[in-house]
């Protein structure tokens, strides 16, 4: 039972266009969601977050968008660097009642690559 | 400040052995999580330790298992390794168990011969 998907394994760009990478989740108890950035051989790298309360989160070139709704949420990179090339996960978490019970689910990740 | 540390960073294990692996934490960080990455099924939670009080579990067999020490370091233990164990280790820190930002540490390559 996968909670969070990342339905494309890979996304090539170009040099300083936008990349625009999507997460799906399943799980309506989601209410904080997270991007991690991954190079070969080194653990991941936290980019961005963003809480349900929000629908929007910026941090330079990083945009997160959430929609609730359909339960979707997308990371925009503006403009898109060669060493933006990684692979990026999504992962989300939720606070059950009665508890602190946290955990990260993630997404299988998506194969960045930015070409010169 | 110094990041998360994960040794061994590389390991190999017969079939039937057991294995331990480290992490320590940032400094100030309390809460220790584990996850296990492989190319099939990604990132899956294997649990997560605060106050040297295990606070959450993944479904991974009872082969797998870990504590936490009061200066919140923490290990993980394999028994009885199995060639499917192989993967790599990831241990990741944060503050306080909850929603907070988790800080990976690079992690260690597992190989069960």
């Amino acid at each position: 039972d996968q909670q969070v998907k990342q339905n494309s394994p890979s996304l090539s760009v170009q040099e300083g266009r936008i990349s625009i990478l999507n997460c799906d989740y399943t799980n309506s108890m989601f209410d904080y969601f997270l991007w991690y950035k991954k190079y070969p051989a080194e653990g991941p790298t936290f980019l961005i977050s963003i809480s349900s309360i929000k629908d929007k989160n910026e941090d330079g070139r990083f945009t997160v968008f959430l929609n609730k709704s359909a339960k979707h949420l997308s990371l925009h990179i503006v403009p898109s660097q060669p060493g933006d090339s990684a692979v990026y996960f999504c992962a989300a978490s939720a606070k059950w009642s009665g508890g602190s019970n946290y955990k990260l689910t993630f997404g299988k990740g998506t194969l960045l690559t930015v070409n010169p | 400040k110094a990041g998360v540390t994960q040794t061994p960073r590389y390991l190999i294990k017969t079939r039937g052995q057991q294995v331990t692996l480290s992490c320590s934490p940032i400094s100030g960080h309390r809460s220790v999580s584990w996850y296990q990455q492989t190319p099939g099924q990604g990132l899956q939670f294997l649990f997560e330790y605060f106050s040297e009080t295990q606070r959450n579990k993944g479904n991974f067999p009872g082969r797998f298992s870990g504590r936490q020490f009061s200066n919140s370091r923490s290990e993980m233990n394999v028994s009885t390794l199995e060639l499917g164990d192989s993967a790599l280790y990831l241990c990741a820190s944060s503050l306080a168990s909850g929603q907070e930002t988790q800080y990976f540490g690079p992690g260690t390559r597992l190989l069960v011969l």
